[in-house]
């Protein structure tokens, strides 16, 4: 089975700070990790996703994040947080193994609250 | 469309009726996920369609709840005799389908949002 936590609900930041989002992993075999972020009354939008090779991985409007095996850990951060970037942020993960299930599995959300 | 679109938005029926929600993927993404996001929950996975079958239902809830994808494209999902429970903001994506792995993201709908009465 493969599960994933965010231990925050929220997170509160001022802008121009640097900020985190937690979140960790189970899975039986390799993960492929995802983050999305949600606003309001809109979808899912796909920020960046972890397959293989550096741990750092770079995505949209200067995300990016780590991936630590040892942890099982994939963080999302940004060195300079925004206004606009306070929004409702998933974490995602799908087992590599070839009979785990395809659709991902996504933790509870952790709200970002960046302030002015 | 550029993207996956959903229709309708919101949907308010009354516990006991029948409805259908649409989903039309980003053309060309062979494979569709219908979600089912409770209000301050993450998404969570209802049912996935490789082509036209569904490959993997294990995320349905019970029988009132189908989905069909009769020509590998649009997919409905059908629930029968909605109860109160059922309220809640349906999603759809789609993806590319990568050869044996399946890694590639999903691109998401705006959801319907389902109100039972």
């Amino acid at each position: 089975a493969q599960s994933v936590a965010q231990p925050e609900d929220q997170v509160n930041v001022a802008e121009g700070n640097p900020l985190t989002v937690k979140c960790t992993y189970s899975v039986s075999g390799n993960p492929y990790l995802f983050w999305y972020v949600q606003y309001p009354n809109r979808g899912l939008q796909f920020l960046l996703k972890y397959i293989t090779g550096d741990n750092l991985v770079k995505g949209s409007y200067g995300f990016e994040a780590e991936f630590n095996k040892s942890q099982t850990s994939f963080h999302l951060k940004k060195p300079s947080a925004l206004v606009s970037d306070s929004a409702l942020y998933f974490c995602a993960v799908r087992d590599m193994i070839p009979t785990g299930r395809r659709a991902l599995t996504f933790g509870s959300g952790t709200r970002l609250q960046v302030q002015p | 469309g550029a993207g996956v679109s959903q229709t309708p938005s919101n949907k308010v029926t009354e516990k006991g009726k029948y409805v259908e929600l649409r989903c039309d993927p980003i053309s060309g993404h062979t494979a569709l996920y219908w979600y089912r996001q409770s209000l301050g929950q993450g998404p969570e996975f209802l049912i996935y369609f490789q082509g036209t079958g569904a490959a993997d239902d294990s995320g349905l809830p019970n029988d009132r709840f189908f989905a069909v994808r009769p020509e590998g494209s649009v997919s409905t999902l059908k629930i029968q005799r909605t109860e109160r429970g059922d309220s809640a903001v349906y999603l759809c994506a789609s993806s590319l389908l990568s050869p044996g792995q399946g890694y590639n993201e999903q691109f998401f709908g705006p959801g319907t949002r389902l109100t039972v009465l």
